[in-house]
């Protein structure tokens, strides 16, 4: 089964509205998560890296004010997608390193539609 | 940073073919990784190859490294209708995990 959860696993919301995925580790304890962007039929772009305690690493050209990441406890991580336009819609996955054996595991991803 | 490329973009072949995919990278690294995904759905990990590694055998599937040309294949041997799905290697720099993806390759086998 699943060791990393997405939720929710598709949303559909309007366009100015904020929208939160969570991403959570289910039997492990994760002090970073990472989180990814994938556009149709093309590759995983990294947005950021979520570090629990502590402020999230984003990518070169990612907004952070844009794509809140929030890691307060070891399994769960989440990122809000704020103001969301239609060119936010996207598939977003993310993946949590087990912080005792190093693994890390994906989680099936979040599709975004944004109206 | 910079993805690396994979060919080919798309392959077809029939079901008991092997099939090859071939990724090429930019940066030195610590390790490569190979993913599947299925179509809208997560990624799952295939195999993993260290640098001072050259090749590596998990199942049906087959993988080599060459840091010196920065480049890596992975070989699905008599592949199977389930096969199908998007495969995509990963560079892993720092040993920490944070990927770099290329950019994939579709692969579907017929019956």
């Amino acid at each position: 089964g699943a060791v990393v959860s997405q939720h929710p696993s598709w949303v559909i919301c309007k366009s100015g509205t904020s929208v939160k995925i969570e991403c959570r580790s289910l039997d492990f304890q994760a002090t970073t998560m990472f989180w990814y962007r994938q556009f149709p039929k093309q590759s995983l772009m990294l947005m950021a890296t979520s570090n629990e305690g502590s402020k999230a690493t984003y990518e070169q050209g990612v907004e952070k004010d844009k794509f809140l990441i929030n890691h307060a406890s070891l399994t769960l991580s989440t990122l809000t997608v704020t103001s969301a336009h239609p060119e936010d819609s996207s598939f977003y996955i993310c993946s949590a390193r087990n912080i005792r054996t190093g693994e890390l595991f994906f989680g099936e991803g979040s599709r975004l539609t944004v109206l | 940073s910079q993805q690396g490329e994979e060919d080919p973009q798309a392959l077809s072949i029939q079901e008991g073919e092997n099939a090859t995919m071939n990724c090429s990278y930019k940066t030195s690294i610590n390790n490569l990784q190979w993913y599947r995904q299925n179509s809208g759905r997560g990624l799952v990990h295939l195999i993993l190859i260290r640098s001072n590694e050259r090749e590596k055998h998990s199942g049906r599937l087959r993988v080599t490294l060459d840091t010196s040309k920065k480049s890596s294949s992975l070989l699905i041997t008599a592949s199977r209708a389930a096969d199908t799905a998007s495969y995509f290697c990963a560079t892993d720099r720092g040993g920490g995990n944070k990927l770099t993806f290329g950019t994939g390759t579709q692969l579907k086998v017929e019956l």
